[in-house]
């Protein structure tokens, strides 16, 4: 049983480019989250999926963010005209939904826009 | 609303023991405990679901106070690898996942040989 994976590790780009993150949940998991974390902070939820449907946003999910899940399996997330305030570790974890389910992470994909 | 985590850091030397708190203004469905070395993912450690129950994992474990909303995190005889930030994500509510873990500031917890 693989774990979460996130592609890329890292991604530096300049201040207006669009960048996009894919996440692979563990194979079983139904549910699939996205958290971003800034230096010195936990994680802060952005959205999550339930199979390919998308049920919640975050007040911090801007119009410029956007989140796929096509198939209920990987997901991306794209960024576009990224701006230096969205330079962090973008998380992605999975689960299977159950009450009171546990999130696994994946390693993150570490973001600066210069 | 976001948790709040105390201390925000600890010193320990191997083999002593600590505790991290996690208190909520807000009534909590389940506490989850994460565990962060720099530069990786968080790694769960323990989820406590509301009804005051206790866990355990190794010398890792961890009670929920449902009265007080409140999670305590005990570490005992701790070593060197348990070094690292410990995150309390929280779900408030009747759970389901709607709206993710909302994650304390963390505790940064150092063990010294």
């Amino acid at each position: 049983d693989t774990g979460v994976s996130q592609n890329p590790r890292h991604k530096i780009t300049k201040r207006g480019q669009n960048v996009t993150f894919r996440c692979d949940p563990i194979s079983e998991h139904n549910r699939l989250y996205w958290y971003r974390q800034t230096l010195g902070q936990g994680p802060e939820f952005l959205t999550y999926f339930q199979n390919e449907a998308q049920l919640e946003k975050s007040r911090l999910l801007s119009d410029r963010f956007s989140a796929e899940r096509p198939k209920g399996s990987f997901s991306t997330l794209e960024i576009q005209r990224t701006e230096q305030g969205d330079s962090a570790m973008y998380l992605c974890a999975s689960s299977l939904y159950k009450q009171g389910e546990t999130q696994y992470f994946g390693p993150g994909t570490r973001l600066l826009v210069l | 609303q976001q948790p709040v985590q105390s201390p925000q850091a600890v010193i320990l030397r191997e083999g002593e023991d600590a505790v991290i708190n996690c208190s909520s203004s807000k009534a909590l469905y389940s506490v989850h405990w994460y565990r962060q070395k720099h530069g990786e993912a968080p790694v769960f450690l323990m989820i406590l679901l509301k009804g005051g129950e206790q866990k355990g994992h190794e010398k890792i474990s961890a009670s929920f106070n449902e009265k007080k909303q409140q999670s305590s995190l005990y570490l005992t005889a701790s070593q060197l690898s348990y070094s690292g930030t410990y995150f309390c994500g929280t779900e408030m509510g009747s759970g389901g996942g709607a709206d993710g873990l909302t994650f304390g500031k963390g505790t940064h917890l150092i063990i010294q040989p």
